[in-house]
């Protein structure tokens, strides 16, 4: 049974600060990660992948692999209101697409002004 | 370019009755892909269909089941519909040229069972 695990919250952050949100999943062989945001009332929208080990950096959004500890993070810099949203981490196994994506059930997200 | 859409978007059944829910992907896109949300187990994945054939199922149990178009539309079907199905059913395509886990949600349908 494929797992992802993620501290549901609510994670509570000044605006301007840096959001830190973590990840864990049990699949050793998982090929492929993913960080969506899901703003209330709104389907999940991709903000960011990462396929190998190591920092991919896109905008005010860095995402962290490290594959040998399982771990996957992604850090929001100046962090502002409108990034107040519910975070799903999800992983792809060696499967590929065909197999899903296993979702973790999400991190809450508040930026407070 | 248009979206995911999905229809219809809210749907009210009673226990026992079946119901159909309608996809249609983004144009060029052939892989749809199907997940149920609840607050409890978060996002699920049901299925997935490529080129009108079904490539791999989640663990839900045969009451759900779904179809691909030549077009790429797709339609998911639950029969003898129990509370517990009470779910947004979100439908996501992915263009098969970039990586499969790059998903495109539509917004959902949010069925409601009593």
């Amino acid at each position: 049974q494929k797992e992802v695990e993620q501290n549901s919250g609510p994670l509570s952050v000044p605006e301007g600060a840096i959001a830190s949100l973590n990840c864990t999943y049990s699949d050793r062989v998982s090929q492929s990660f993913f960080w969506y945001r899901q703003y209330s009332g709104k389907s999940p929208e991709l903000i960011m992948s990462i396929y190998s080990n190591g920092d991919k950096e896109d905008g005010r959004f860095t995402a962290q692999l490290n594959k040998a500890s399982q771990y996957v993070s992604l850090l929001i810099r100046d962090s502002q209101p409108s990034d107040s949203a519910t975070y799903l981490c999800a992983v792809e196994g060696s499967g590929g697409g065909a197999d899903g994506l296993t979702f973790g059930k999400g991190t809450h997200l508040i930026i407070q002004p | 370019k248009a979206g995911v859409t999905q229809t219809p978007r809210y749907l009210i059944k009673t226990r026992g009755q079946q119901v159909t829910l309608s996809c249609s992907p983004i144009s060029g896109h052939r892989s749809v892909s199907w997940y149920q949300q609840t607050p409890g187990q978060g996002l699920q994945f049901l299925f997935e269909y490529f080129s009108e054939t079904q490539r791999n199922k989640g663990n839900f149990p045969g009451r759900f089941s779904g179809r691909q178009f030549s077009n790429s539309r797709s339609e998911m079907n639950v029969s003898t519909l129990e509370l517990g199905d009470s779910a947004l059913y979100l439908c996501a395509s992915t263009d098969r040229g970039g990586p499969a886990g790059e998903l495109f949600f539509g917004e959902g349908s949010r069925l409601t069972v009593l």
